[in-house]
Formats: structure tokens, C-alpha cells, sequence
């Protein structure tokens, strides 16, 4: 079946210019994970839904960082006012079932690669 | 803070060489250690996990071991080959309950022919 889908690949954006990112999980996923790359690094983790409810956003660097699942499905990672330390591997990733029944593999999209010039 | 350390950040080996990648973890309630393969500019892929209640897991010419005391985990690869290649991530689901992973900086593995 269909894995977990992000657009887009690739974003330039201006310092300064708003920017959305798009994940499509696996269909019935009910977790869904954001987690930042920096070049070289591993991922960092910025925020939980657990189907429409955000339950941590614990890893947002700054306020200028949002993201929303409104109908428990496709997220939207949105990033205001880009600073050129935004530059990275934005990765989506979703598992099964909820947590804290059992731990489930996390299934993680190609990620977008945003670039702050 | 909830931190995976992973050692080394590069490995050379030798085709049909083993190899053996290894972190440790400082929160000790964490009970789920995942590792992914990532081959350049593509997506992390899990190769094998494993949870707090057993102490080893393999998979064919992929292994990991789990202590729980030093709280310390490590990967091993028998029989590389040169598809081996690509960065490996340790990590660490954390006491928060929701599953999010703490990863490790990874290791660039390379196997020579």
C-alpha cells in the first residue's frame, strides 16, 4: 500500500516568507510525528497528534512553528517569518495505534527539504 | 534532557567483515529502541527494534542487544556487503508516553568490496 507521502520535496524560501508543509500518513494511522534533520544529525523531534489532538509540541523551537491534523489525517506543518537556521529535512512520520498501549514502528515520509536563503 | 549518545559517527569495513554500532541512553524509563537505516536523501527505514522485556533480537545478519543496568544498546551486522552502506539511527522512545523517538547523531557505515 501507499506509504507516507510529504510535499513538497523541496522548498526555497526567502528569509522572512511563510512556509507549509504537507504530510499525507498511511491511511488509519492514528499517531502522527514532525521531527526535524539538520545536515548530518538526527532527527529531532517538534510535535505529536494523536488523530486531531496535539498532544506534544514539546520540540517546536519557537512560536513561529505551528502544525495542525484538524481532521486526523493530512498535517500541516506551517513555519512563519523563516530564519536561515529553519534550513533542514522536515520528516513526517506515523505508526498504527495510539501510545502508551504498546509501541508501534513509526513509518516515516521522503521529508521535505527546506532551504532560507 | 532525554539524550541518545551513538559511537561511532563512521565506520569502514571490509566486505563479509562484521560490524557493530552502539548508544547509550540517559532516560531510564525509556522501553523501545527502534534502528533505521537512511541511505542518502531518502527516508529512515527501521531494520529491527526491540523492547525492554528481552535482552537480545536477530533478524538474519542483523542483531541487537539490549542492557537495560548500563542502559546501553548496540546493533550488529554480520556478513556485510556493500548494500550495507548507507547512516544508521539508534533511538529511544522516551518516558513522555507518546512515543516520540529520540535518535541518536547516527554512524556512516561503508562497506569496501
Amino acid at each position: 500500500g501507499a506509504g507516507v507521502s510529504q510535499s513538497p520535496r523541496y522548498k526555497v524560501a526567502k528569509r522572512g516568507q511563510d512556509v507549509a508543509l504537507r504530510c499525507d500518513p498511511i491511511s488509519g494511522h492514528v499517531s502522527l510525528f514532525w521531527y526535524q534533520q539538520a545536515l548530518g544529525q538526527g532527527p529531532e523531534f517538534l510535535t505529536y497528534f494523536q488523530n486531531e489532538a496535539q498532544l506534544d509540541k514539546s520540540g517546536l523551537p519557537s512560536d513561529r512553528f505551528f502544525a495542525e491534523r484538524p481532521e486526523g489525517s493530512v498535517s500541516t506543518l506551517k513555519i512563519q517569518r523563516t530564519q536561515q537556521e529553519d534550513s533542514a529535512v522536515y520528516l513526517c512520520a506515523s505508526s498504527l495505534r495510539r501510545t502508551g498501549v504498546s509501541y508501534n514502528e513509526q513509518f516515516f515520509g521522503p521529508g521535505t527539504r527546506l532551504t532560507v536563503l | 534532557g532525554e539524550n541518545v549518545e551513538q559511537h561511532p559517527s563512521t565506520l569502514s569495513v571490509q566486505e563479509g567483515d562484521s560490524a557493530v554500532i552502539k548508544c547509550t541512553y540517559s532516560d531510564s524509563a525509556s522501553n523501545y529502541f527502534p534502528w533505521y537505516k537512511q541511505e542518502l536523501g531518502k527516508r529512515p527505514q527501521l531494520i529491527i527494534d526491540i523492547r525492554s522485556n528481552v535482552g537480545e533480537k536477530k533478524d538474519q545478519r542483523i542483531a541487537v542487544t539490549l542492557n537495560k543496568t548500563a542502559k546501553h544498546f548496540s546493533l550488529h551486522i554480520t556478513e556485510t556487503q556493500p548494500e550495507d552502506s548507507a547512516v544508521y539511527f539508534c533511538a529511544a522512545a522516551g518516558s513522555s508516553n507518546t512515543g516520540k523517538l529520540i535518535f541518536g547523531q547516527g554512524t556512516t557505515l561503508q562497506v569496501k568490496p
